[in-house]
C-alpha cells in the first residue's frame, strides 16, 4: 500500500536532547513538508522540500533542522534550541509543489518534559 | 499575505442535521488553490477536496457539497444529514503563488446522537 509512515507515534525526551523524528514516503512524490499543530490551533509549516538535497524553511523553522538526501526520506530534528517543542509533528507529501492536494501521516506526538 | 479565517471554532449538531463550515480567504494572487481537510480523532489529516481559483462551479460529492465565491472569498463546506462517524476537526487552506499552504484554525465538528 501506497502511503506515509511516520515513527514513532508517541515520544518523549528530557529538555536538552535532540530527537528525530523519521517519515518516509513510498507514493514517488517530489515534494515533503513538516508541520507542527499545537492544541486547538492549525498546521505551521516548519521546513519543505521540492526536490532531493534541497529545502526551505517554512513559517517556523528556528529550532528544528532536516535533510532530504533520499526522494522517499525527510526526517526532521528537534533541536534543544526549540522553546516549545512539545508538540504534534505531522509530515505530509505531495506530487510537485503546493499547488497540488498534500498526503499526510499519522503523525508523532512528541513530550519534552 | 495569505490568510485563512474559519470563524467557527466549534459546532455541535444531533445527526441528521445539516451542517456548513464557513471559511474566508486573503490573496493577492490571481492564481491560487483552495482546500479542505478532515482531521478525524486519529490525528491525521484526510484530503477532501481542491479547488482552482478559476473554478467556481459547486461541488457535491456524496453527502459533502462545497461552495466557491470569489466575490466574497469564501469556500464553504456543507455536510448534509451528518453522522457521527464526521465527528472530527475541519481545516480549509491555501496554497498560492508561494506554493505553500496556509491553514486555517480548524472548526470542530461534533455530531451526537
Amino acid at each position: 500500500d501506497g502511503g506515509i509512515t511516520q515513527s514513532p507515534k508517541y515520544l518523549f525526551r528530557k529538555e536538552g536532547q535532540n530527537v528525530t523524528l523519521s517519515c518516509e514516503q513510498n507514493l514517488n512524490h517530489d515534494a515533503m513538508y513538516w508541520y507542527r499543530q499545537d492544541p486547538g490551533q492549525g498546521l505551521r509549516l516548519i521546513y519543505y522540500s521540492q526536490i532531493v538535497n534541497d529545502f526551505q524553511k517554512g513559517d517556523i523553522a528556528e529550532g528544528y533542522s532536516v535533510s532530504r538526501e533520499k526522494k522517499e526520506s525527510f526526517p526532521l530534528t528537534v533541536t534543544s534550541a526549540q522553546k516549545n517543542p512539545t508538540a504534534f509533528y505531522l509530515c505530509a507529501s505531495s506530487p510537485r509543489d503546493g499547488s497540488y492536494e498534500q498526503y499526510f501521516g499519522p503523525g508523532t506526538r512528541l513530550t519534552v518534559t | 499575505a495569505q490568510k485563512v479565517t474559519q470563524a467557527q471554532t466549534e459546532i455541535s449538531v444531533v445527526e441528521k442535521e445539516d451542517v456548513t463550515l464557513d471559511c474566508v480567504y486573503e490573496t493577492r494572487d490571481t492564481t491560487y488553490y483552495l482546500f479542505w481537510y478532515k482531521q478525524p480523532p486519529s490525528g491525521e489529516l484526510v484530503f477532501l477536496i481542491r479547488r482552482n481559483s478559476f473554478d467556481e462551479q459547486n461541488e457535491i460529492s456524496g453527502r459533502y457539497s462545497w461552495n466557491f465565491q470569489k466575490s466574497t472569498s469564501s469556500f464553504n463546506f456543507t455536510i448534509t444529514a451528518s453522522q457521527v462517524v464526521d465527528s472530527a476537526v475541519y481545516f480549509c487552506a491555501l496554497s498560492g503563488r508561494g506554493n505553500k499552504l496556509v491553514f486555517g484554525a480548524g472548526t470542530i465538528l461534533r455530531v451526537k446522537s
